[in-house]
């Protein structure tokens, strides 16, 4: 089983619809983050979640809505988008929130919001 | 806030040496990462360094010095599949971290 996995893997939407992106990942990890990746842009930190508790909110609009039912998934609800949405999502995770652990991340979300 | 800068594109040969900078400042220090990305897929884990100095990983090495704010990842004997974005991203804290915008390296036949 891959790591990471998001679902889906492309996604297109009207700015009035509501659409869930979904992440698990299979490596026993504790900590869970989603990110945004706009082109030559950086990644852009939006929300993370360690031992199922929301740690950062990284001043994200609140069309955007968090949700981490346990600590092996990770979902992101979306309603009401504008056009400047439209990015790739990623979903990342690592053993804690500290020590020198990586954050392993899956292959993303490809967003189209029109 | 946080500033971190690499180069936009680097383009190299087949077989050469590329050598990828990165600068950073940032509020805290706590290791800094490289990852590679393929168009279309997920970032993947290069390197880490939170010491001074070189950490050497096949054909993969990365250099840094923490009072310079500075950071390379090196790429020897370009393949291929090297083509990709280079990533690098600093931990300011016990989790957080902050990326550069990414260097696109294309490998020529």
């Amino acid at each position: 089983e891959t790591g990471v996995t998001q679902t889906p893997r492309h996604l297109v939407m009207g700015m009035t619809n509501k659409k869930s992106l979904k992440c698990e990942q299979h490596l026993g990890h504790n900590a869970m983050y989603w990110y945004k990746q706009s082109a030559k842009k950086p990644l852009e930190l939006m929300f993370v979640y360690s031992l199922e508790e929301r740690v950062e909110n990284n001043s994200v609009p609140s069309r955007f809505s968090p949700e981490c039912p346990n600590s092996s998934h990770l979902f992101l609800h979306l309603h009401t988008l504008q056009p400047e949405d439209s990015a790739l999502y990623l979903c990342a995770s690592s053993q804690d929130r500290q020590g020198a652990e990586t954050q392993y991340f899956g292959p993303g979300t490809r967003l189209l919001v029109l | 806030g946080q500033n971190i800068d690499q180069p936009t594109e680097m383009t190299a040969t087949e077989g050469a040496i590329v050598q990828i900078n990165c600068t950073y400042q940032t509020s805290g220090f706590n290791g800094l990462f490289w990852y590679q990305q393929h168009a279309g897929e997920a970032p993947t884990f290069l390197s880490y360094n939170v010491l001074d100095g070189l950490e050497e990983k096949g054909r993969f090495s990365s250099f840094l010095s923490r009072s310079k704010g500075y950071s390379y990842l090196l790429l020897k004997e370009l393949q291929m599949k090297d083509s990709a974005s280079y990533l690098c991203a600093v931990r300011d804290g016990d989790y957080k971290l902050s990326f550069g915008a990414g260097t696109t390296v294309t490998v020529r036949a």
